[in-house]
């Protein structure tokens, strides 16, 4: 059984649409997060939830909204996509805000 | 100052060598510190933590933490082929924010 899942691995869209990626974890972690990986491989922290509460808001445009319905799921919305928004995003659960995390397999996004 | 830094890299060793990678940090209230390793195309996959001050060993691996100096190191010994990797230093800072440093690429040649 996979730990940490997204949905889609893959994702190729036009500039200006809307897209979600989802993200389940079956491991009873209490917190959640949303990282980007750009083309030069930084990894970097978009959000994170605890216990469906936001904790962390990094400065992302506003045209990404997370939704975390429960525990075990953390969904990322991007509205009006743009040719920047190109990159690897990962979701990742943990324990507890200070244990480590675990990351899903990535979904790969193609702005075009 | 960046939050993590790592070396720049790359970072070659022959096999059976000792790979050492290097991380400094900057928020002083940290204090969870991991290691992750990601091969191309992969996620990253955590392969050390460390929560205080000193040495921790797991098999080939060896972490090393000096909060004083703010200092965090990974230590690979008999490297192997199957180790060349981007090896990536993250640090939980006060704010419970989990931060990545660049990363460095390692290359164990045969």
């Amino acid at each position: 059984d996979t730990a940490v899942s997204q949905t889609p691995k893959y994702l190729v869209t036009q500039m200006g649409n809307d897209k979600s990626i989802k993200c389940e974890q079956n491991l009873g972690h209490d917190t959640m997060y949303w990282y980007k990986q750009d083309s030069k491989k930084f990894l970097k922290i978009m959000f994170s939830y605890n216990n469906k509460e936001l904790i962390i808001n990094e400065t992302v445009p506003n045209r990404f909204s997370p939704k975390s319905p429960d525990k075990a799921h953390l969904n990322l919305h991007i509205n009006s996509l743009e040719l920047g928004d190109s990159a690897v995003y990962f979701c990742a659960s943990s324990w507890t805000v200070n244990t480590e995390a675990f990351f899903g397999q990535g979904t790969r996004l193609t702005v075009v | 100052q960046k939050e993590v830094e790592q070396n720049s890299g790359p970072l070659s060793v022959p096999e059976g060598a000792i790979a050492s990678l290097n991380c400094t940090y900057s928020d002083r209230g940290s204090q969870s510190f991991f290691w992750y390793r990601q091969y191309s195309g992969k996620s990253p996959e955590l392969i050390m933590s460390i929560y205080s001050n000193g040495d921790k060993e797991d098999g080939r691996f060896t972490a090393q933490l000096n909060k004083a100096s703010q200092y965090v190191s990974l230590l690979i010994r008999d490297s192997q082929p199957s180790d060349s990797a981007t090896y990536l230093c993250a640090v939980k800072g006060a704010n419970s924010k989990l931060t990545f440093g660049k990363g460095i690429t390692l290359s164990v040649r045969p």
